[in-house]
C-alpha cells in the first residue's frame, strides 16, 4: 500500500532556531500533500494544503511566514517552523493524496514530535 | 462547512467485552465520512470509510459504522476488543467534492484492560 515516511519522528530544539520536516510519499506522486498539528488531547488541525510546484493554501490563523511550506517535487512536501518558540511545541503530522483524483485517500505520516526548549 | 463532534473523550471497557465510539457530524451537503485510529506517537491510518452505497461498512480487524442520516451520525462498534485495540480514535468528514480537507473530531481513546 501507499506509504507516507515523515522525518525526523523527534525533535528538540532551542527557542529561537528553525527547524525543518520532511514528508514524503514512498512509493506513489503526491501533487497535494497536507500538514496537521495535534495539540495534546485535541483534535487535528489542518495547517495548510501544499501543492507541488505552486504555493501553499493556509488556513485562517496559520502564520505562512511562521510555518513555511516547499513541495519541490512530486513526492516531498517540506515544512519549516522558523524561529521557534515553546508554544510551537507539537505534533506534526503530514499526509499525502495517494491519487489524482479529488477522491484519492488519504495517506498519513507517523508525525513529528517538536519539542522547543 | 462541516464539523464532528465525539461526546466522548474516553471509553474504558475490558477486553472481549462490546463497544461503541459515538461520532455526530454537522453539515448543509453531503458528505463522505471516515473513522481514523491512532497509536501512541504515529500517524492516522484509516480504520474504515462511508462514501456511498450500504450504510454499513466494516474494517477488516471487526470494526463497523454505520451512517445514519437523519440521525447525522457515525457511531463505530466492535462486538469484542482486543487489548491492542488500545488506541485514539478519531472520526471525520469531508464534503463529497473529495478528500480535500478533512475535519477531524476530537477524538475518543478506547481503553481496552485484561
Amino acid at each position: 500500500g501507499a506509504v507516507v515516511s515523515q522525518h525526523p519522528s523527534r525533535v528538540i530544539c532551542k527557542s529561537g532556531t528553525s527547524v525543518k520536516i520532511e514528508c514524503r510519499s514512498l512509493d506513489f506522486q503526491a501533487t497535494t500533500m497536507f500538514w496537521y498539528r495535534q495539540f495534546p488531547k485535541k483534535s487535528l488541525m489542518l495547517m495548510a494544503t501544499s501543492n507541488e510546484g505552486s504555493k501553499a493554501t493556509y488556513e485562517q490563523g496559520v502564520e505562512k511566514d511562521k510555518f513555511l511550506i516547499n513541495h519541490a517535487s512530486l513526492t516531498l512536501s517540506t515544512l519549516t517552523v522558523t524561529s521557534a518558540h515553546p508554544e510551537d511545541s507539537s505534533f506534526y503530522i503530514c499526509s499525502a493524496r495517494g491519487g489524482d483524483r479529488d477522491n484519492s485517500p488519504l495517506h498519513f505520516g507517523n508525525g513529528t514530535r517538536l519539542t522547543v526548549t | 462547512a462541516q464539523s464532528v463532534t465525539q461526546l466522548d473523550s474516553q471509553v474504558p471497557v475490558f477486553e472481549e467485552a462490546p463497544v461503541e465510539l459515538r461520532c455526530n457530524y454537522s453539515s448543509s451537503v453531503s458528505v463522505y465520512l471516515f473513522w481514523y485510529v491512532q497509536y501512541p506517537n504515529q500517524g492516522l491510518q484509516l480504520l474504515l470509510k462511508y462514501l456511498s452505497g450500504s450504510t454499513l461498512v466494516e474494517s477488516i480487524n471487526g470494526f463497523e459504522a454505520e451512517f445514519n442520516k437523519s440521525q447525522t451520525s457515525f457511531h463505530l462498534r466492535k462486538p469484542s476488543v482486543h487489548i491492542s485495540d488500545t488506541a485514539e480514535y478519531f472520526c471525520a468528514v469531508s464534503d463529497d467534492t473529495g478528500f480535500q480537507k478533512l475535519v477531524f473530531g476530537t477524538g475518543t481513546r478506547l481503553l481496552v484492560s485484561p
